[in-house]
């Protein structure tokens, strides 16, 4: 899978927008885009994922740029149960498993 | 329940014991993961099963780990001889369809391993 890059932290106050960029340069063709992501105490859990086209799920949007080689998971509106770390993660649609490679994540903090 | 469960939760060992941890996927899930987690670090993964075949165990960090899932459904990551490296938290995924390309991982809440 390729790999993907992200920035180590980002804070946020509750209620406003958050925009969590996720860089990925080398991408494929078959490279779909996930993000999961990891409260305190807990396994990750699934978040929303894309292939060419912005996608939008009860839980956050994601935007895919147009070349694809950048993403950005958008949280309208934080609450404080968002404070997490979001993992944006490629999985080759064509690959043999499904396992997901996880790198560090952006963790987010938000603020009241 | 509803998700995956794992147990136990939390377990300390001494160096050298044998340690076993149970997942119970989500009913009916084909594919089951298992990853390591250390502190400060993303999920790495172990090892994945497609019903009871272990199809790829590349990501086992020695021969002292071993997981089997003899009737496709609950799995068991054995960790012989445990050393401090062996802590961490082991965290169990599972997935409705064996190429889970496109779908959703399921997790566990982990089991936490402390090695003294």
């Amino acid at each position: 899978d390729a790999k993907t890059t992200q920035p180590n932290s980002m804070e946020s106050n509750e209620e406003e927008p958050v925009h969590l960029p996720c860089n990925h340069s080398t991408i494929s063709g078959t490279d779909y885009i996930h993000w999961y992501r990891q409260l305190p105490s807990q396994g990750p859990e699934y978040v929303i994922h894309g292939l060419t086209s912005n996608v939008n799920n009860r839980m956050a949007s994601l935007a895919i740029a147009e070349d694809r080689k950048s993403s950005t998971l958008i949280l309208h509106r934080a609450t404080l149960r968002d404070a997490a770390v979001y993992y944006c993660i490629l999985r080759d649609v064509g690959g043999s498993q499904g396992n997901l490679i996880f790198g560090k994540g952006t963790k987010l903090s938000v603020k009241p | 329940g509803a998700g995956v469960s794992q147990s136990p939760r939390y377990k300390v060992a001494k160096r050298g014991q044998d340690v076993a941890l149970r997942c119970d996927p989500i009913s009916g899930h084909v594919s089951l993961f298992w990853y390591q987690q250390a502190l400060g670090q993303g999920p790495e993964f172990l090892t994945y099963f497609q019903n009871e075949a272990q199809l790829d165990k590349s990501g086992l960090p020695s021969d002292r780990f071993f997981a089997e899932r003899p009737e496709g459904s609950v799995s068991t990551l054995k960790i012989q001889r445990t050393q401090q490296e062996d802590s961490a938290v082991y965290l169990c995924a599972s997935s409705l369809l064996w190429l889970a390309v496109t779908g959703e991982l399921f997790f566990g809440e982990g089991s936490r391993l402390t090695v003294l």
